[in-house]
């Protein structure tokens, strides 16, 4: 498995507060992304980085923020946490731009979050 | 906006039996990728698909892709206990969707 960690692995915490989850990974790649997994759903994109300090936004992203300070390190940050943000979040890396090109995503451990 | 279907949901089978999935799209994708995720676990990359009528194997999985690029499956023949687990199909437009997934279970 790619070098990728998430933490924490779970999370419980009430509406309003806010919640960063990290992503770090050891493989050097480029771009890394955030999603969420929920039932019925699949995977869906909440934001990508293709480089530090470069960042976009993906199919869900109200209510989410991230940053990208080092080509390791990917945050994201829920500024006011609300019950529909419960979910399974995964992290992913690619070699290169997932969105255009043909590189297969490696995906994190995940986290899984609950707002009460 | 552009969605991936994918069906079934739910998939129940005896050990030996065959299993598929399928994957649909209303417009042309670039590619299609597949992805495993056993449970408590993460999605795991398969296979990529990019050719109209592509068809690729991997031991019991055969993956094909549409003549139209509009709809891809994945079959998995005499299916086992390690087959248990999700599976995603991931289409790409102008971006990455994926679709909601097949949950494969198996009975010994």
């Amino acid at each position: 498995d790619a070098g990728i960690t998430q933490s924490p692995r779970h999370k419980v915490t009430e509406t309003g507060t806010p919640v960063t989850l990290r992503c770090h990974q050891t493989e050097n790649h480029r771009y890394m992304y955030w999603y969420r997994q929920d039932p019925g759903h699949g995977l869906r994109l909440i934001h990508y980085s293709y480089g530090v300090k470069d960042t976009d936004k993906g199919e869900v992203s109200d209510g989410y923020s991230v940053s990208r300070s080092k080509t390791e390190d990917f945050l994201l940050t829920l500024e006011s946490a609300t019950s529909s943000q419960t979910s399974v979040y995964f992290c992913a890396i690619s070699e290169s731009r997932i969105l255009k090109d043909n590189s297969p995503l490696h995906f994190g451990n995940g986290t899984r979050l609950t707002v009460t | 906006g552009q969605q991936v279907m994918q069906i079934p949901q739910y998939q129940h089978v005896q050990e030996g039996e065959d299993f598929t999935t399928y994957c649909n799209s209303s417009t042309t994708l670039s590619n299609i990728q597949w992805y495993k995720q056993r449970p408590g676990g993460h999605p795991v990359f398969l296979i990529q698909l990019v050719k109209s009528g592509e068809v690729k194997k991997q031991k019991r999985l055969t993956f094909q892709f549409g003549e139209a690029k509009k709809n891809s499956s994945l079959h998995i023949t005499a299916t086992q206990t390690t087959d248990v687990g999700t599976y995603f199909c991931a289409g790409r437009y102008n971006d990455m969707r994926f679709g909601a997934g097949t949950r494969l279970t198996v009975k010994p």
